[in-house]
């Protein structure tokens, strides 16, 4: 049965801290791997990882995928208050099913 | 402006009754999803659809009915079966096929059973 897990479930960090949060997966077919942030309603979209080693990144955000070990890491440098939130880890298989895991929720405190 | 649309954005259903959560995209995405989130918790996926006429199981489906017989919309229909309905439900789309595209989510609908 396909598997996505997320730790830690939960984060309390202080602004200016780093944070890294890790999702690791059981997949038929992998084919890529989503990271989403949920603060009320909509997941926004963060990155898309399909190949190994490659770093992505977008201002204080970035995340690689290791498809060996099977997981993924996204970091967060220099967090702020507006950083808080639920992050989402999602995998997608060959029949563009898209699962998440349980989220990880993050608290930054001022 | 093109988007994803669920409605209604809160719904209350009385014990036994159906109720059908409506979900529109204007994308031209293929595939279409509908998800459950409860409290303090992740996504599970009840059902997907690649493509219009075509739809599959996820991992939560008993209790759910879903329809796609148009490209845009993607209605689920929660049944009296589903013994526990009361959540936050999120339908979502994407490009499909072998595109690697980003999911866009719609605003959700709040499902209360009274």
């Amino acid at each position: 049965e396909d598997k996505v897990v997320q730790s830690p479930l939960s984060l309390v960090v202080h602004e200016g801290d780093t944070v890294t949060l890790n999702c690791s997966y059981e997949v038929t077919n992998f084919r890529s791997l989503l990271w989403y942030k949920q603060e009320k309603k909509a997941p926004t979209f963060l990155f898309m990882l399909t190949s190994s080693g490659i770093e992505k990144k977008s201002g204080r955000l970035s995340s690689i995928l290791d498809k060996k070990e099977l997981f993924s890491i996204l970091n967060i440098t220099a967090t702020q208050t507006g950083d808080s939130a639920i992050y989402l880890c999602a995998v997608e298989g060959n029949n563009n099913d898209m699962r998440f895991g349980a989220g990880t929720r993050l608290t930054v405190k001022p | 402006d093109g988007g994803i649309t669920q409605s209604p954005k809160y719904l209350f259903r009385k014990e036994g009754q159906n109720v059908t959560l409506s979900c529109e995209q204007n994308l031209n995405h293929d595939a279409m999803y509908w998800y459950r989130q409860d409290p303090g918790q992740g996504l599970r996926l009840i059902y997907y659809s690649q493509i219009v006429n075509d739809f599959q199981k996820g991992d939560i489906a008993e209790g759910y009915s879903v329809s796609r017989e148009k490209k845009e919309s993607f209605p689920l229909t929660v049944t009296s079966a589903q013994k526990n309905p009361t959540a936050f439900y999120l339908c979502a789309s994407r490009g499909g096929g072998r595109a690697n595209t980003e999911a866009f989510f719609g605003q959700g609908t709040r499902l209360t059973v009274v």
